[in-house]
C-alpha cells in the first residue's frame, strides 16, 4: 500500500513569509507525528497526534509553530514569519498504533526540505 | 534527562569487514527502542523495533541486540548497497521519542 506521502517536497521561502507542509499518513494509521531534522543533528520531535485526543505539543520551539490534523487523518504543520533557523527537512511519520503499547514502530515520509532565505 | 547516543558518528569498512554500531541510551521507562537506516534525501526507513533486554532480531546482514543500558547493530560481510546513515531512537513511558545523531557507514567495494 502506499506510504506516508508529504508535499511539496522542497520550499523556499524568504524571512518573515509563512509557510504550510502537509502529510498524509498510511491509511489507518491513527498516530501521527512531526519532527525536524537540521543539517548535522539528530531528529526533534515537534508535534504528536494521536486519533482524536488532544496533540502533544510539547516539541513545539515556538509559539510560531502551529499544527492541525483534520479527520484523524491529514496534518498540516504551520510555520509563521519564518526565520533563517527554521531551515530544515521536515519529517512526518505515521503508526498503527494496534496494540495499544507505547513504542508502535514509525513510518516516516520523505520529507519537505525547508530553505528560508 | 532522557538521551540516546550513538557511536561512531562514522564508520568505513572494506566490502565484507563485519562490524558494530553502538547505541547507549538513558530513558526513565524504556518502552521500544528502534533502529532505522535513512538515505540521503530521504526520510529514514524501519529496521528493527526491540522492547526488552535479550531481545535479538535479524533481517539480512543485519542484527540488531538490545541490553538494559546499549543497543548494537552488527552488520556481517557488509556490501556496498548498506551505506546510509543508521539511527537509533528509545521511547519511553511518558510517550516521548529520542533519536540519536546517527552513525554514517560508508562500505568501500
Amino acid at each position: 500500500g502506499a506510504g506516508v506521502s508529504q508535499s511539496p517536497s522542497n520550499k523556499v521561502t524568504e524571512k518573515g513569509k509563512d509557510v504550510e507542509l502537509r502529510c498524509d499518513p498510511i491509511s489507518g494509521h491513527t498516530a501521527l507525528y512531526w519532527y525536524r531534522q537540521s543539517l548535522g543533528q539528530g531528529l526533534e520531535f515537534l508535534i504528536y497526534f494521536q486519533g482524536n485526543s488532544a496533540p502533544d505539543k510539547s516539541g513545539l520551539p515556538s509559539d510560531r509553530f502551529s499544527a492541525e490534523r483534520t479527520g484523524g487523518s491529514v496534518s498540516t504543520l504551520t510555520i509563521q514569519r519564518t526565520q533563517q533557523e527554521d531551515s530544515a527537512v521536515y519529517l512526518c511519520a505515521s503508526s498503527p498504533r494496534t496494540s495499544g503499547r507505547w513504542g508502535e514502530t514509525q513510518y516516516f515520509g520523505p520529507g519537505t526540505r525547508l530553505l528560508v532565505l | 534527562e532522557d538521551q540516546v547516543t550513538q557511536s561512531p558518528e562514522a564508520l568505513r569498512l572494506q566490502e565484507g569487514e563485519s562490524s558494530s554500531l553502538n547505541c547507549s541510551y538513558t530513558v526513565s521507562g524504556l518502552r521500544g527502542l528502534f533502529w532505522y537506516r535513512q538515505d540521503p534525501g530521504k526520510g529514514p526507513e524501519f529496521l528493527f523495533t526491540l522492547y526488552s533486554a535479550g531481545e535479538e532480531k535479524e533481517k539480512e546482514r543485519l542484527k540488531a541486540t538490545l541490553t538494559k543500558k546499549e543497543s548494537f547493530l552488527h552488520i556481517t560481510a557488509p556490501k556496498p548497497e548498506d551505506s546510509a546513515t543508521y539511527l537509533c531512537a528509545s521511547s519511553n513511558t511518558g510517550n516521548q521519542f529520542y533519536f540519536g545523531t546517527g552513525t554514517s557507514l560508508t562500505v568501500i567495494p
